[in-house]
């Protein structure tokens, strides 16, 4: 069974780091690119940027670009989305997703991660 | 620029159906769409990769009762039988490459009455 893990809510200040996690398993990690998706409080979806746990090659929206950063760990099958200095307007679910070139989209999501920023 | 314009809402009885609509912008009524589903306070599911000429692939488990069809431009899902369980935001989606990513319509509340 194809299922992608995510960690736990974050509650962070302003200015602080945080790296969360997006574990795959029940498929050939390397094989799918991983995308990150946004959605802030009450509001829709919004793509971030994708990474290829094969060898980590990246795209990032031109929003998001520079705001954060993506990677991959294809020992431990784990992706990554990474801030080094947290605003009040990152809050919001995060969610990894499988990207499936067979169907050109996504096939499979994590269940999401709640980041709060808040002083 | 790719833009797909959704309903906000739409509402039926518990048992009937309800059909929801995704539209391209205009030089984009080729594109396949998926839907998603997502259920309050839950992530998002794949429901079916949806083409232009109305054929569909769907995800593991998706009941027959969802079902995909197509009309130039519009792209609709079709919830028969609707159950309580179906009450959740309906995203459609596709997939452009200048962003190497999808773009998501603005999703459809629907309520089981």
């Amino acid at each position: 069974e194809v299922q992608l893990v995510q960690s736990g809510a974050e509650v962070k200040k302003p200015g602080e780091s945080l790296k969360i996690s997006c574990k795959g398993s029940g498929y050939s990690f390397i094989d799918y690119w991983i995308g990150w998706v946004r959605q802030m409080p009450g509001k829709g979806l919004e793509w971030m940027g994708i990474i290829s746990p094969s060898d980590s090659e990246t795209r990032y929206i031109p929003s998001f670009q520079g705001q954060v950063t993506i990677s991959a760990d294809k020992s431990t099958t784990t992706a990554y989305l990474h801030w080094t200095s947290l605003k009040a307007s990152d809050t919001a679910m995060y969610y990894c997703a499988r990207l499936d070139v067979a169907i050109v989209g996504i096939d499979y999501w994590g269940q999401g991660t709640l980041v709060t920023v808040s002083s | 620029q790719l833009v797909l314009t959704q309903s906000p809402s739409a509402s039926a009885s518990l048992g009937a159906s309800v059909k929801l609509t995704c539209t391209l912008s205009s030089g984009h009524s080729s594109y396949a769409i998926a839907w998603h589903q997502q259920r309050p306070e839950k992530g998002p599911r794949w429901l079916m990769k949806l083409n232009s000429d109305g054929s569909h692939i769907k995800g593991g488990g998706i009941p027959d009762r969802f079902s995909g069809s197509s009309s130039g431009a519009e792209r609709y899902l079709t919830i028969s039988s609707l159950q309580s369980e179906d009450e959740a935001d309906y995203y459609c989606a596709a997939w452009d490459d200048r962003l190497n990513g999808p773009v998501f319509g603005g999703g459809t509340k629907v309520t089981v009455l």
